[in-house]
């Protein structure tokens, strides 16, 4: 059974960092691409950030270029997600998600249960 | 950015009834469209790619339709279980982008 389990949310301060995982199992990690993507509060969906299945290819939202760093880790099966200088609008639940091509331009056909990130002073 | 809008973003309707929600793209993204349902609470799951295929194990009650920059999400028959917020997404460009989502609530 495909399972993505992300951790490392929390209450962070203005001004902090954080790192977000997503840990993967039952199917092969490095066969596909992986995204994060946010939903803050009573709000829509947003796309944070995308890494190719081999952890070569990355993008970002234009709110996060420059703060967060995408990674993953093909041997663990494990996505990252490297927050820095968090802002009050970074405050959203957020979700790992499976994009079943390689390169990063199809689908989210499998998400996580998402992980609470609130930044608050 | 290629931006996405859905219309409505908000309707009323009955079980039974015949339900199309629309979305739009600012720029052509051929068939790159993906569609899906979230409930409250709940992670996103996905019901259409590339347009028009239905994802394994959604009801064929689903359809998606349209190319370039028009595309419909159409429930044929609503049920209750299909009272959701649902949103139309590009993987066509760089940076992805969802549409604002519509809610589809019991009338």
């Amino acid at each position: 059974e495909v399972q993505l389990l992300e951790s490392g949310g929390g209450l962070i301060q203005p001004g902090g960092s954080l790192r977000l995982s997503c840990a993967a199992s039952g199917f092969t990690f490095s066969s596909f691409a992986m995204s994060w993507v946010r939903q803050a509060p009573g709000k829509g969906l947003e796309w944070v950030s995308g890494i190719g299945a081999r952890g070569i290819s990355t993008y970002y939202a234009g709110s996060v270029k420059g703060r967060f760093t995408i990674s993953r880790d093909n041997s663990k099966s494990t996505l990252y997600l490297q927050m820095n200088s968090l802002r009050a609008d970074d405050r959203a639940v957020y979700y790992c998600a499976r994009d079943p091509s390689r390169t990063g331009d199809g689908p989210f056909d499998r998400w996580g249960q998402g992980t609470v990130l609130t930044v608050s002073s | 950015d290629t931006q996405m809008t859905q219309s409505p973003s908000s309707l009323s309707a009955a079980v039974g009834d015949r339900v199309t929600i629309t979305c739009r793209a600012s720029q052509s993204i051929s068939n790159y469209l993906h569609w899906y349902q979230q409930k409250p609470g709940r992670a996103p799951k996905l019901l259409i790619y590339a347009a028009s295929s239905l994802q394994s194990g959604v009801p064929s009650r689903f359809s998606g339709s349209g190319s370039g920059t028009h595309f419909t999400l159409t429930i044929s028959s609503l049920q209750p279980e299909d009272f959701a917020t649902y949103y139309c997404q590009q993987s066509y460009t760089a940076p992805r982008t969802f549409g604002q989502g519509t809610k589809v609530e019991i009338k």
